[in-house]
């Protein structure tokens, strides 16, 4: 069985653009969630895609915004970027909403 | 809302020797509990996870932990470590409905770096 991918591993952004992040769930799995991880600091949840829709939200303002496709694939949006925003975004996807989470190995987005 | 506090931020310990990790949670209700394990430039594997039952858990590389409900405590130990345990390690929570359902929001600690000496 496939892993959960991310896709790009590193990108480079300058404040103010927008940016698109990619997941590709594990084979199977039809909830992803999005996490951002802050230079030394735990993940922190922004939010969950069940079945195609927006399933929970943590605390990130309206320009993170996400798309889950019907082949259980995502995406992680940011408007606006900000300095702040520079971070490890981590994708997991999971069987079902309340199953083990697998994490991808995230994309490293730098915000100059 | 559930917060995770993991007491120390670098836990250094020579091979061999026993080690333990310290997590504390706050929540209002049930939860679930999980350690995840970061190698550098990775995502997070799941070490063990505590959903009911047995306090105790286990993994498959000999960690175990242990849910202590009056104390609010999960903390991880391993009685022999490896080099190869270097990483660093992520204690988390899940809140749960009354009917034990969660909702896939992880709230996770500061982590713990682990660093193991020959």
């Amino acid at each position: 069985e496939t892993g959960v991918t991310q896709s790009p591993t590193h990108l480079i952004k300058t404040r103010g653009q927008q940016v698109t992040l990619r997941c590709s769930s594990q084979s199977g799995h039809n909830t992803v969630s999005w996490y951002q991880q802050a230079l030394g600091q735990g993940p922190q949840f922004i939010f969950q895609y069940y079945r195609e829709e927006e399933n929970g939200r943590g605390n990130f303002p309206p320009r993170f915004s996400g798309l889950q496709f019907p082949n259980y694939s995502s995406e992680l949006n940011v408007n606006a970027l900000e300095l702040d925003d520079s971070a490890l975004y981590l994708c997991a996807s999971s069987l079902l909403v309340n199953s083990p989470l697998h994490f991808g190995n995230g994309t490293r987005l730098t915000v100059t | 809302a559930q917060s995770v506090t993991q007491l120390d931020s670098q836990v250094p310990v020579f091979e061999e020797a026993p080690v333990e990790l310290r997590c504390n949670y706050s929540s209002s209700v049930s939860v679930y509990l999980f350690w995840y394990v970061q190698y550098p430039n990775q995502g997070l594997q799941l070490l063990l996870k505590y959903l009911s039952g047995s306090t105790l858990v286990e993994s498959i590389n000999g960690f175990e932990a242990e849910f202590n409900k009056s104390q609010t405590s999960f903390h991880l130990r391993k009685p022999s470590v490896h080099i190869s345990d270097t990483a660093e390690y992520f204690c988390a929570v899940e809140e749960t409905n009354a009917g034990g359902t969660s909702y896939g929001k992880l709230t996770f600690g500061q982590g713990t770096i682990l660093t193991v000496h020959p």
